[in-house]
């Protein structure tokens, strides 16, 4: 099975910072990599697919980049409801994986 | 509108079993794969399997931790997808979530809570 690390597991960031959550998988993915966005007590919420391509409905703000082993998702300009817990999850290969999440905090 | 709600979920004795329910509307039920995935408290997220859509003929996959345990099925007619859980063990306690695929898991419903426990 491919495994996602993600890192780091608690990022803290203070509205209006920009952020980036790293995503590197232990083999090479090509571009198979999504992006959730999972806020408290609420379910995932598609937000980038295939490493970039952006999702009708989500805020400019966010964005992704990489390919291979090393994916990154970046949020522009942090704001209050970005607080959340975000996953990445590869489709390269069966069976689909998902990281261990990396949680957004405020300082 | 896409729209997935689970339901059936609750409280079980371990060794018991339980049928969880995904109703959809809003697509064409039989073009797409449907997954389940469950979050257990405070953890991170778990594919447990999908069945393929009507142009793969609506087999099956599972993740080796459920293969033998549950069973996922679809009624085409209804637009409901199913999960069958058979010998829960505590560590099948948490939130199971149903979601359309498409490679990514486009759309998700809001998952329904599973506690094993005497």
């Amino acid at each position: 099975d491919i495994l996602l690390t993600q890192s780091p597991a608690i990022l803290s960031v203070s509205p209006g910072e920009r952020v980036s959550f790293s995503c590197r998988a232990s083999q090479s993915i090509g571009t198979s990599i999504h992006w959730y966005q999972q806020r408290t007590n609420g379910s995932p919420r598609l937000l980038i697919k295939y490493a970039s391509e952006s999702i009708s409905g989500i805020p400019s703000r966010f964005s992704g980049s990489g390919s291979g082993t090393d994916f990154t998702l970046s949020i522009n300009s942090v704001e209050s409801e970005d607080i959340a817990d975000y996953y990445c999850q590869q489709s390269n290969s069966w069976p689909t994986t998902f990281g261990a999440g990396t949680k957004l905090e405020l300082k | 509108e896409v729209k997935l709600v689970e339901s059936g979920g609750g409280l079980v004795q371990p060794g018991g079993s339980l049928r969880l329910s995904c109703a959809t509307s809003g697509f064409t039920f039989t073009d797409y794969y449907m997954s389940w995935v469950r979050q257990p408290p405070g953890k991170a997220l778990e594919w447990l399997g999908f069945i393929r859509n009507k142009a793969n003929g609506y087999t099956t996959e599972y993740s080796a931790s459920v293969k033998g345990r549950f069973t996922i099925s679809r009624d085409n007619s209804q637009s409901i997808l199913y999960l069958q859980m058979n010998t829960l063990r505590a560590e099948d306690s948490a939130t199971y979530y149903c979601a359309r695929v498409t490679g990514p898991f486009a759309y998700w419903g809001q998952g329904t809570l599973v506690t094993v426990s005497a």
